[in-house]
C-alpha cells in the first residue's frame, strides 16, 4: 500500500484566498484525521471522521474551516478566506478506527499564507 | 490549555546512552498512550504505545512508563542510535465529557551524537 497520501505537499497563497488540502488515506482504514503542526501547539486534531461521518470537528478553529468525507478513499480540509496565521503544516491520518488503533500519517501539507 | 505537555524541547544524548523523554498529561480520563516518531519532511509514525492498565510496555530498545498517580510517562531509548535523532511526540486518548479525544504534545527533538 502506498500509504496515505496527501496532495499538495506545499502550497503558498495569498490571504483571503481559498486553500483545499486533499487526503487519501490507507485502504480499509475507516478512521481519518485531520491534524496541524505549529511550533507552539505541536500537533493539533482539527476533526476526525468514522466510517465518513464526522465525529469531532471541535478541533477546528472556527467557521473558515471545513471538512469532508465524500466516500471512503478522499477528504479534504479546505479553509475559506485564509490568513496569514493559517500557515502550518496539515496532516492527515488514518487507522483500522478507534482510538487504540495507531494512526498513519501522510507526509503533511506545507501551507504558507502571505 | 495544553492538555499533553512535553517541557523540553531538545534533548542530546551520546550515542549508546540512554534516552529519556518525558510527557505529562493532566486529563485522568486518558487511558492510552502512544508515542510517535516524525524526522524531517516526513510525517509521525508510530512507536510503541500503552494501556493505562499497564505500568510498562516493552518493544526492542524503546520502552514506556507510566504514573498514573503522577499523570507522567515517559520514552526510554537504550542503547541510543543516531537513526533516532528525530522529534519524538507523546499523545494521550481517551473518551472524556466532549467523547474521544486525542491530544498530542508539542514535542521534543532528540540528538544522539555519534
Amino acid at each position: 500500500d502506498a500509504g496515505v497520501i496527501q496532495s499538495p505537499r506545499h502550497e503558498v497563497t495569498e490571504m483571503g484566498q481559498e486553500v483545499t488540502l486533499r487526503c487519501k488515506p490507507i485502504s480499509g482504514h475507516n478512521s481519518l484525521f485531520w491534524y496541524r503542526q505549529t511550533m507552539m501547539r505541536g500537533l493539533e486534531l482539527l476533526i476526525y471522521f468514522n466510517n465518513n461521518v464526522p465525529i469531532d470537528d471541535s478541533g477546528m478553529p472556527e467557521d473558515r474551516f471545513s471538512a469532508k468525507m465524500p466516500n471512503a478513499s478522499f477528504s479534504t480540509l479546505k479553509i475559506q478566506p485564509s490568513e496569514p496565521r493559517d500557515s502550518a503544516v496539515y496532516f492527515c491520518a488514518s487507522s483500522l478506527g478507534g482510538r487504540r488503533y495507531e494512526q498513519y500519517f501522510g507526509p503533511g501539507t506545507r501551507l504558507t499564507v502571505t | 490549555d495544553q492538555q499533553v505537555k512535553q517541557n523540553s524541547p531538545s534533548l542530546s544524548v551520546q550515542e549508546g546512552r540512554i534516552s529519556i523523554l518525558n510527557c505529562d498529561y493532566t486529563n485522568s480520563m486518558f487511558d492510552y498512550f502512544l508515542w510517535y516518531k516524525k524526522y524531517p519532511a516526513e510525517g509521525p509514525t508510530f512507536l510503541i504505545s500503552i494501556s493505562s492498565i499497564k505500568d510498562k510496555n516493552e518493544d526492542g530498545r524503546f520502552t514506556v512508563f507510566l504514573n498514573k498517580s503522577a499523570k507522567h510517562l515517559s520514552l526510554h531509548i537504550v542503547p541510543s542510535q543516531p537513526g533516532d535523532s528525530a522529534v519524538y511526540f507523546c499523545a494521550a486518548s481517551g473518551v472524556t465529557n466532549t467523547g474521544n479525544q486525542f491530544y498530542f504534545g508539542t514535542g521534543t527533538s532528540l540528538t544522539v551524537i555519534p
